[in-house]
């Protein structure tokens, strides 16, 4: 199967500083990609979608000054999230869609997940 | 609107079979989706069903589709220790046949 890895896994930051966490398609390109926020215990919600060489689509409620996403090549794309806050503690999941054929089903692929605790 | 909702825990002993039920509101789904998030991971996904079917089986797997109650069942035969986790359901809307919604979870404790 497709892997997809994040890095970190974790990060410990200080309120106001700037996390960037990584999401690579390890043996796929992928033109399209996903940044899910899960908080405990709760469901994934989808915040914005990645596309390789444009601009990122955000989803309503999603704030795209401080989640800034850069999807610069066809296996990676960056969440950065700017001036961290505690609230913006949550398990970031990201995922890169494989297209099979022209037309068919396009799976997602998901990363591990990066647990982030802003302090 | 988009809404996918399913109950949150389940227990069952091992041996038996768990069943996991959804409820979605959009009728225009394309995909439904069975992912599975073991602890401190991210989502496997087990399995998934066209909207035109009504069920699909993969060894153990069992999914179920009931498109006019807007249903959708998850049976899991023989369940083992391992099966212990989170077992999201979801569907893509076929409006953004990309886009996935995902419900609450069921955590799946197993019982010896």
């Amino acid at each position: 199967g497709a892997v997809v890895s994040q890095h970190p896994s974790w990060v410990i930051c200080k309120s106001g500083t700037s996390v960037k966490i990584e999401c690579r398609s390890l043996d796929f390109q992928a033109t399209t990609m996903f940044w899910y926020r899960q908080f405990p215990k709760q469901s994934l919600m989808l915040m914005a979608t990645s596309n390789e060489g444009s601009k990122a689509t955000y989803e309503q409620g999603v704030e795209k000054d401080k989640f800034l996403i850069n999807h610069a090549s066809l296996t990676l794309s960056t969440l950065t999230v700017t001036s961290a806050h505690p609230e913006d503690s949550s398990f970031y999941i990201c995922s890169a869609e494989r297209e099979h054929f022209p037309g068919s089903y396009n799976e997602q692929f998901f990363g591990p997940g990066t647990r982030l605790t802003v302090l | 609107g988009e809404d996918v909702e399913q109950s949150l825990f389940l227990s069952v002993r091992e041996g038996d079979s768990s069943v996991i039920n959804c409820t979605y509101t959009d009728s225009s789904s394309t995909y439904l989706y069975w992912y599975k998030q073991e602890p401190g991971a991210g989502l496997q996904l087990l399995t998934y069903i066209f909207s035109n079917m009504d069920m699909k089986q993969d060894q153990r797997l069992t999914v179920l589709l009931n498109k006019k109650d807007k249903h959708l069942s998850l049976r899991i035969a023989d369940t083992q220790t391992g099966d212990s986790a989170i077992y999201f359901c979801a569907e893509s809307p076929y409006s953004s046949a990309s886009k996935i919604i995902f419900g609450s979870g069921t955590r799946l404790s197993i019982r010896p």
